[in-house]
């Protein structure tokens, strides 16, 4: 089983902070890593797939970036906003399976 | 809606029961994923079928067991049920059977096992 780690575990920030969070893993193991948001209630949804060392992806305000060499990847919030307030799950994919981390939880409040 | 369907939503049990959850894939993925989430724990993974075939193995239990079936839709059964068992288990499905596919879930099925 593979460690995929992230931090912190819970984040509270005020509307219109920017914020970030961190996924670490291993990076013997590496294919993709994935972010997922998970609302409440909802099951989680992909937010962005990243394959490739110094990989960048954005969508609106949420960016992401990626280092393979060192096993990590962060995850940015620009301008927090309410409904950002969710899970945020990074994910190894190792080719043939996903580790998970446990997730941050995002509470915006505002 | 995901497009990845799963039933029951919700289902209440006894100890010692055994329980089945359906999971039916988005339209053209030929994988699907068993997932169980319990409390304080991040999603942990059960296993993987794809197209009928058993793909990949994580933590399930003896007592539980799983197959796809021909039209792709698939079943996770749980056996002997104790009160740890009571978790939310996820469905998801890809396209296809590795390499950099995205996970589409289902809204899961919550198992309560008192």
């Amino acid at each position: 089983i593979l460690n995929v780690e992230q931090s912190p575990q819970s984040l509270h920030v005020q509307e219109g902070d920017s914020t970030n969070f961190t996924c670490s893993f291993p990076s013997s193991n590496f294919y993709a890593l994935h972010w997922y948001r998970w609302e409440t209630a909802k099951s989680p949804e992909a937010l962005f797939v990243m394959t490739l060392n110094g990989d960048e992806k954005k969508k609106g305000r949420i960016s992401a970036t990626l280092n393979t060499k060192e096993g990590y990847s962060y995850l940015y919030i620009k301008g927090s906003q309410p409904e950002d307030s969710a899970t945020y799950l990074c994910a190894l994919n190792t080719g043939n399976q996903f580790y998970f981390g446990t997730g941050t939880s995002l509470t915006v409040i505002p | 809606d995901s497009g990845v369907t799963q039933t029951p939503k919700h289902l209440i049990t006894a100890t010692g029961q055994r329980v089945t959850l359906r999971c039916s894939p988005r339209s053209g993925d030929l994988s699907v994923y068993w997932y169980q989430q319990s409390l304080d724990q991040g999603l942990q993974f059960l296993i993987q079928y794809y197209n009928g075939e058993e793909r990949a193995k994580g933590n399930i239990l003896e007592r539980f067991s799983a197959q796809q079936f021909p039209d792709l839709h698939s079943e996770l059964n749980l056996s002997s049920l104790e009160l740890g068992d009571s978790a939310l288990y996820f469905c998801a499905s890809s396209p296809w059977g590795s390499g950099a596919n995205v996970l589409t879930f289902g809204a899961g099925s919550r198992l309560t096992v008192l």
